[in-house]
């Protein structure tokens, strides 16, 4: 069975770091691309950052670019976002999802606000 | 990186058939057959129902259709039921550094 856990959201103050974690089991996680998709309290969902099979390729929403990183373990079968400079628009629940451009499998995400 | 222009509603009784619209530009939605639907119940994680353009993962009704004509993608539900009533999302690979653009999401509410 195909699993994603998240885990690392939390309370955070503008202008801090926080780095998110997905942890994956029940596929051979090096056979996929990854993705991060959030979504805000009552809002719709938005593709924040997606890395390739190799962590060679990688892309990001113009609202996080130069925030945001995103990386790959392939031997710890887990996937991760740095996140930077956080501002209250980037509070929502991150999903860490399975796929390169359409999404299967998805996490229950982990939230994330950003307040003072 | 502008958002896919979805309805923010529709409904339909049961056993009638909607379709949803999603418009895209010459960047995204007409220039890759990379179009994927998802469906949202409240409180729960997105579920994907159809994936390039017009494929239905294992495990989907075959009442969930997709289409795609120029810059706008289509999902259509026939038949519907009560269950289908839930917020349904587009979303397009728009290219190599921006992997997925979503609508705003639709309402589907089954009266």
């Amino acid at each position: 069975e195909v699993q994603l856990v998240e885990s690392g959201g939390g309370v955070v103050r503008p202008g801090g770091s926080l780095r998110l974690s997905c942890a994956a089991s029940g596929f051979t996680f090096d056979d996929y691309g990854m993705s991060w998709v959030r979504q805000a309290p009552g809002k719709g969902l938005e593709w924040v950052s997606g890395i390739n099979w190799n962590g060679g390729s990688t892309g990001y929403a113009d609202s996080v670019k130069g925030r945001f990183t995103i990386s790959r373990d392939n031997a710890k079968n887990s996937l991760y976002l740095q996140m930077n400079s956080l501002r209250a628009e980037d509070t929502a629940l991150y999903y860490c999802a399975r796929g390169s451009s359409s999404w299967g499998y998805w996490g229950q995400g982990t939230l994330v606000t950003v307040s003072s | 990186q502008s958002a896919l222009t979805q309805p923010a509603s529709v409904s339909g009784s049961p056993g009638q058939s909607i379709t949803i619209s999603c418009t895209g530009t010459s960047s995204d939605v007409g220039s890759y057959n990379l179009v994927s639907w998802y469906q949202q119940h409240p409180g729960k994680a997105p579920k994907l129902m159809i994936y390039e353009v017009s494929k239905r993962p294992s495990g989907v009704s075959n009442r969930f259709s997709g289409s795609k004509s120029g810059n706008t993608a289509s999902l259509t539900i026939s038949g519907l039921q009560a269950e289908d009533e839930a917020d349904y999302y587009c979303c397009s690979y728009a290219g190599s550094s921006t992997f997925g653009v979503f609508g705003g999401g639709t309402k589907l509410t089954v009266l």
